[in-house]
């Protein structure tokens, strides 16, 4: 993923849509993904992880696509609610490692 | 499972003194821990690796002598801002890898503000 300096991108949904986040990288040689969501003033916390192998993998209201022909990663979160408001980073590792690279983040923003 | 902890959560202290953070594995062991600086709307920047019993790998600009990173068990690693500045005021966040599994968990972080 790419920093966006000072201002993270917003995504401001309406409660019960479906929100859809998206991340970039550049490196081919990544191969593991994982999307964190990060309230204020907390940590990251885990939601989802996804193998190069994979295309896409389910949780619970959560999907992560993953497109390697051009390097990009989807969160999609289903029937959005008020307390999926947080900033949400992918993060990527390279070759089994264990270093984790962080993309800029997104802050979604539900309204009731 | 898997609970990481940080002390202080939150600390203020005046400028030119020296600021210890701790991050701790509950419930499981971890022989690395990772150390990150997080300012205002930004992401999360690596500032080193810390490996149990041995000498903690900085990234690139990361001052190793102003930032003292000692991990002298499998559950505890501690960052040491020395000699701060209100430049070093920041949110410092640690996370640690369980043995054998190479997942990370993430503490809850410190918020450091120098005065």
């Amino acid at each position: 993923g790419e920093s966006v300096g000072l201002h993270l991108p917003t995504l401001s949904v309406q409660e019960g849509d479906n929100s859809i986040i998206n991340c970039a990288y550049s490196n081919s040689a990544s191969d593991y993904f994982i999307w964190y969501k990060q309230e204020s003033g907390k940590g990251p916390q885990f939601i989802i992880d996804i193998r190069s192998n994979m295309d896409k993998r389910q949780g619970q209201r959560v999907t992560v696509l993953l497109n390697k022909t051009v390097k990009h990663l989807s969160l999609q979160i289903a029937a959005t609610q008020p307390g999926d408001s947080a900033v949400y980073f992918c993060a990527e590792i390279v070759n089994a490692g264990n270093m984790l690279t962080f993309g800029g983040g997104t802050r979604l923003m539900v309204k009731p | 499972g898997a609970v990481v902890s940080q002390h202080p959560s939150r600390v203020i202290c005046k400028s030119g003194t020296s600021v210890k953070i701790e991050c701790r594995s509950l419930d499981f062991q971890a022989t690395t821990m990772f150390w990150y600086r997080q300012f205002p709307k930004q992401s999360l920047m690596l500032m080193a690796t810390s490996n149990e019993g041995s000498k903690a790998t900085y990234e690139q600009g990361v001052e190793k002598d102003k930032f003292l990173i000692n991990h002298a068990s499998l559950t505890l690693s501690t960052l040491t801002v020395t000699s701060a500045h209100p430049e070093d005021s920041s949110f410092y966040i640690c996370s640690a890898v369980r043995s054998g599994l190479g997942t990370q968990y993430f503490g809850p972080g410190t918020r450091l503000t120098v005065t």
